[in-house]
């Protein structure tokens, strides 16, 4: 079983402020990694996955995320942040190779307010 | 391309009432996800069909829940009797491939309150 912990439920920033999301799993085999955003009234959208490779994933809306294994996270940041920008993030996990599907399994999210 | 549609967006019921909730997933898309958040909760699976077939069922809470899918495209959750606990967002979500890999595409959801 895996689960998944944002360590931060509400995060304020000034439009250009640099953000950072925290993001910790834990799992018992080895997963993929998701960052997905919730605009107001929308559905979910992937912001950006680390399947393998690289470390550092680079997103859609100059968003980024860095896989750390030895600390079981996958922190997102932005260094400047716009008004858009403002949304419920979520980090998810699903289960690695795993043939039969892929549920995913969400953290609590983290609400951003930018800030004029 | 439409998007995952979700229709009612929102439903108001009373206790005891029934409800069904409908998801119509991206076409040609076989995999089709149903999760749910509970106010002040994550997002919780409920269950996974691969065409027609339940793949994996392991996040519905109880027998109140039956979610079916018809020839293998759109897929219908219903709550029968509703309890003051099934409120929250009713998300659905598809993808056109198995494995962990493939990114799943979500609706807007249907938020149910029970009265």
């Amino acid at each position: 079983a895996q689960s998944v912990t944002q360590l931060d439920s509400q995060v304020p920033v000034f439009e250009e402020a640099p953000v950072e999301l925290r993001c910790n799993y834990s799992s018992s085999v080895s997963v993929y990694l998701f960052w997905y955003v919730q605009y107001p009234n929308q559905g979910l959208q992937l912001l950006l996955k680390y399947l393998s490779g690289s470390t550092l994933v680079k997103g859609i809306n100059g968003f980024e995320a860095e896989f750390n294994k030895s600390q079981t996270s996958f922190h997102l940041r932005k260094p400047s942040v716009h008004i858009s920008d403002t949304a419920e993030y979520f980090c998810a996990v699903s289960e690695w190779l795993k043939a039969a599907g892929n549920k995913l399994t969400f953290g609590g999210g983290t609400r951003v307010l930018v800030k004029p | 391309e439409a998007g995952v549609t979700q229709f009612p967006s929102h439903s108001v019921i009373e206790k005891g009432q029934t409800v069904t909730l409908r998801c119509d997933p991206i076409s040609g898309h076989d995999n089709l996800y149903w999760y749910r958040r509970v106010m002040g909760k994550e997002i919780k699976f409920l269950l996974h069909f691969v065409k027609e077939s339940k793949q994996d069922e392991s996040g519905m809470p109880n027998n109140r829940f039956l979610a079916e899918r018809t020839g293998g495209t759109y897929s219908t959750l219903k709550v029968q009797p509703a309890e003051l606990e099934d409120s929250g967002v009713y998300f659905c979500a598809s993808s056109p491939q198995r494995g962990g890999t493939s990114e799943q595409y979500f609706g807007p959801g249907t938020r149910l309150t029970v009265t």
